[in-house]
């Protein structure tokens, strides 16, 4: 049975780029959150995505963007890199019917210079 | 106020010993509530779900009290292994559909011989 997969392990960009990170979804779920986690800090929500659509978001800007597709991974896009959006960017599935246990896969290490 | 508080760490406690965790939360429409425990550099992993009538699991245990918006985590006969930063999370779902998980921003614990 396959966990939650995350693409790439770690990233390095500059300011101004754009970044695009990828997750898999345990099998069976149909739920994607994505979550940012500075050092130090826990993970913040970015947005929610069931059925293709966003469903739920948190205390982001507009920059951050994101896609469900059919087969439920996810992506989220970041514009406009800035230094402070350096962090360990988070994955988590889960089954909307049972619950809101959330899986994590392992993050992506996103460092700006 | 931040959404989710926690008890600010490090706690260093020798084996064997008993240590409790605390955290609050603001939003009293909350509706489901969990410790997860992170290992440094790794993801976070599901500890346990919190009920109103408390639940065991082995050495720990898990209290929610609504009427004060408090949930709490006790670590019994602490081992080496526990050492870990623990994380309170307190999830809201919405009519529109979706759910948003606020997470703490995590005690420290550290176990020594």
């Amino acid at each position: 049975d396959a966990g939650v997969t995350q693409s790439p392990t770690h990233l390095i960009k500059t300011r101004g780029q754009q970044v695009t990170l990828r997750c898999s979804p345990k099998s069976g779920h149909d739920t994607v959150s994505w979550y940012q986690q500075a050092l130090g800090q826990g993970p913040q929500f970015i947005f929610q995505y069931y059925e293709e659509e966003e469903r739920q978001r948190g205390n982001f800007p507009d920059r951050f963007s994101g896609h469900q597709f059919p087969n439920y991974s996810s992506e989220l896009n970041v514009n406009a890199l800035l230094l402070g959006d350096s962090a360990l960017y988070l994955c988590a599935s889960s089954l909307r019917n049972l619950g809101e246990k959330l899986f994590f896969g392992s993050g992506t290490q996103l460092s700006v210079l | 106020r931040k959404e989710v508080e926690q008890d600010p760490g490090p706690f260093n406690v020798p084996e064997g010993a008993t240590v409790a965790f605390n955290c609050t939360y603001s939003n009293s429409a909350s509706q489901s509530f969990f410790w997860y425990r992170q290992d440094c550099r790794k993801e976070p992993k599901l500890l346990m779900s919190v009920y109103s009538s408390g639940n065991e699991d082995g050495r720990f245990t898990a209290q929610l009290n609504r009427a004060s918006q408090y949930i709490s985590l006790l670590i019994r006969d602490s081992k080496l292994s526990d050492s870990a930063t623990y994380l309170c999370v307190v999830n809201t779902g919405f009519r529109a559909g979706g759910f948003k998980t606020i997470f703490g921003a995590g005690t420290r614990l550290f176990v020594k011989a």
